[in-house]
């Protein structure tokens, strides 16, 4: 079974540039989450997706950062314009359903480093 | 309010065993969930408790209080390949992730 695929792997951007990441969840994964974590810290979730619609958005910088799931399988995180403390790891990741037990699974990340 | 607490750094033999403490306070709760994160690498999963009590896996054990908001991982006849962080995690309507403890295994 494959697992989730994000990318890029690594990008590296100046300041006040953008970014944008993909992820595909795992087949017939209905829920999906974008995490963000910063080097030594735990992941701290951005924004979470149930099929197409947001269930949670509540640590979502909005005034730069927006994620979409428009056919509820594969989304897309961008950040613009891009912060120094935005350097971190986006992990995607996803699971059968929204949590009552059921395993989130994480892709590879994408690390961003801002310049 | 949510927080989730864990030691930041432990330290252990290989062959020995070693047990990291996670206390939360959240609002919810649907679970508990340990996950494993090697450096430069993505989260994957150890376990998962919802009720009290010890689930044993292999050399991994994990145990759950829920009246005292309390939980342990114990990792048994350890390996050099053991060294890497330990995430707790709490299920609520979504889970939330501690910071993780970074357990080193000296030879």
């Amino acid at each position: 079974e494959a697992g989730v695929a994000q990318s890029p792997r690594y990008k590296i951007i100046e300041k006040r540039q953008s970014v944008a990441f993909w992820c595909n969840p795992i087949s017939g994964h209905a829920t999906l989450y974008w995490y963000q974590q910063i080097l030594g810290q735990g992941p701290k979730l951005l924004i979470q997706f149930q099929n197409n619609g947001v269930v949670d958005d509540s640590q979502l910088p909005k005034d730069r950062f927006s994620a979409e799931r428009l056919k509820g399988v594969d989304s897309t995180l961008k950040i613009q314009p891009a912060k120094l403390e935005d350097s971190a790891v986006y992990l995607c990741a996803s699971s059968l359903a929204q949590h009552s037990g059921n395993t989130i699974y994480f892709g590879e990340g994408s690390w961003l480093t801002v310049v | 309010g949510q927080n989730i607490d864990q030691p930041t750094e432990m330290t252990a033999t290989e062959g020995a065993i070693v047990q990291i403490n996670c206390t939360y306070q959240t609002s919810g709760f649907n679970g508990l969930f340990w996950y494993q994160q090697h450096a430069g690498e993505a989260p994957t999963f150890l376990s998962y408790n919802v009720l009290d009590g010890l689930e044993e896996k292999g050399r991994f054990s994990s145990f759950l209080s829920r009246s005292k908001g309390y939980s342990y991982l114990l990792l048994k006849e350890l390996q050099m390949k053991d060294s890497a962080s330990y995430l707790c995690a709490v299920g609520d309507d979504k889970i939330i992730f501690g910071k993780g403890t970074r357990l080193h295994i000296l030879p």
